[in-house]
């Protein structure tokens, strides 16, 4: 069943292209930030963190980048594939794995 | 091995009631926490228990509590139901409370009439 709100912003990408997702965050004090990734009907699962000190990361097929002096935070994704197409995430902490503050979500729908 | 399991999936109560969700951990994960996700307010922190004790909690009403039994197995308790707790609750967990990987369970779907 649905899981996530009704009027999420939604960015639509060709398969095979690179997605940018984008996120604001509202605490200058929070140390980690946290991108997931929630399919219909599933939970939201983890795809990669970044803490503060840094301002890049990279994983498999994705790159999340923290821009601290505007509170941004963005997701790429490498060449999207069917299989991308999710409502994503950001979230923010104080601490590592403490208490979670989640954005609202943008929602990425991948044509093939 | 086993994702995060939660119980029940889908729930219909009404208004007054209360009502009891469980999650099970992934196996040796000794950290837990509870989320309610509504479209209107999007995901937000309930809780977060490690060890059978409670480490943090979100700005929810004191309607809503927890607990964590020593198998790591949890439960949240929302009493005296009102229309607005209608919401996906979602579990997850995590090997230490520090990890920031929680792994999430697939949530029990709450309707409140």
């Amino acid at each position: 069943g649905e899981s996530v709100g009704l009027h999420l912003p939604t960015l639509s990408v060709q398969e095979g292209d690179n997605s940018i997702i984008n996120c604001a965050y509202s605490n200058s004090a929070s140390d980690y930030f946290i991108w997931y990734k929630q399919e219909s009907g599933k939970g939201p699962q983890f795809i990669i963190d970044i803490r503060s000190n840094m301002d890049k990361r990279q994983g498999q097929r994705v790159t999340v980048l923290l821009n601290k002096t505007v509170k941004h935070l963005s997701l790429q994704i490498a060449a999207t594939q069917p299989g991308d197409s999710a409502v994503y995430f950001c979230a923010e902490s104080p601490n590592a794995g403490n208490m979670l503050t989640f954005g609202g979500g943008t929602r990425l729908m991948v044509k093939p | 091995k086993a994702g995060v399991t939660q119980t029940p999936r889908y729930l219909i109560k009404t208004r007054g009631q209360q009502v009891t969700l469980s999650c099970s951990p992934i196996s040796g994960h000794r950290s837990v926490s509870w989320y309610q996700q509504t479209p209107g307010q999007g995901l937000q922190f309930l809780f977060e228990y490690f060890s059978e004790t409670q480490r943090n909690k979100g700005n929810f009403p004191g309607r809503f509590s927890g607990r964590q039994f020593s198998n790591s197995r949890s439960e949240m308790n929302v009493s005296t139901l009102e229309l607005g707790d209608s919401a996906l609750y979602l579990c997850a967990s995590a090997l230490r409370t520090d990890d920031n990987e929680q792994f999430f369970g697939p949530g029990t779907r709450l309707t409140v009439l």
